[in-house]
């Protein structure tokens, strides 16, 4: 009930296009909803969050969506550049207790001129 | 701040060795975490602390891991004896719970493992 299912584990976008990616989750206590993009030879980093009481946050080309229902949330790349290539994790976590976060599986994106 | 330091940054042993891995959270941060990341497996969670107290271990993989935090600006993973499965990155990363960017994990560059 924990699990964190992340797709597709590979992707490969045009520049300019859009990227999405898809998580699932099975507890429906969690209640924190991050992004976290890590690039070769580095630790991840927070890219964006978000909290169930919303269904759509943007940052600039970043989008994460947000359904409760079904207990999905993605994110998407608008105008994707090369420099956003990149693994990109979805996470899940309970808010309040250190916020303990359970990653997904990771998807590798490149992105091609 | 430098954020979260961690040492080394690359490891090369031989099994049966001992290894340790050392963080220095950022300052004033109230939550630690450790994380091995592998191909396979991708994150896993291994130990975290609060206010240098360990409150969850059940990611740690077997009794040849412990962790310890002796005091808020330091904690160590060890490894002792290592095995080639264990060659991953350990990532440690850490939070100020309820800070200005809700339990932000902030990660530190990681130490490459190879046990040979």
């Amino acid at each position: 009930q924990q699990q964190v299912k992340q797709s597709p584990q590979s992707l490969i976008v045009q520049k300019g296009g859009i990227s999405i990616i898809n998580c699932a989750y099975e507890n429906t206590a969690f209640d924190y909803f991050p992004w976290y993009q890590q690039f070769p030879g580095k630790g991840p980093a927070l890219l964006i969050a978000i909290r169930p009481d919303v269904s759509e946050k943007k940052e600039g080309r970043f989008t994460i969506s947000f359904n409760k229902s079904a207990k999905q949330f993605s994110l998407h790349i608008m105008d994707s550049q090369p420099g956003d290539s990149a693994t990109y994790f979805c996470a899940a976590s309970i808010v309040g207790g250190g916020n303990k976060l359970t990653f997904g599986t990771g998807t590798q994106l490149k992105v091609e001129l | 701040d430098a954020g979260v330091i961690q040492s080394p940054r690359h490891e090369v042993t031989e099994m049966g060795q001992e290894v340790t891995l050392r963080c220095k959270p950022i300052s004033g941060h109230d939550y630690l975490f450790w994380y091995r990341q592998t191909m396979m497996r991708g994150l896993e969670l291994l130990i975290y602390f609060n206010n240098n107290v360990p409150i969850d271990d059940s990611g740690m993989p077997e009794d040849r891991f412990s962790a310890k935090m002796p005091n808020a600006s330091f904690s160590t993973l060890k490894i002792q004896p290592s095995e080639p499965r264990d060659s991953a990155v350990y990532f440690c990363a850490s939070t100020l719970a309820g800070g200005p960017v809700t339990d932000t994990q902030y990660f530190g560059p990681g130490t490459r493992l190879t046990v040979l």
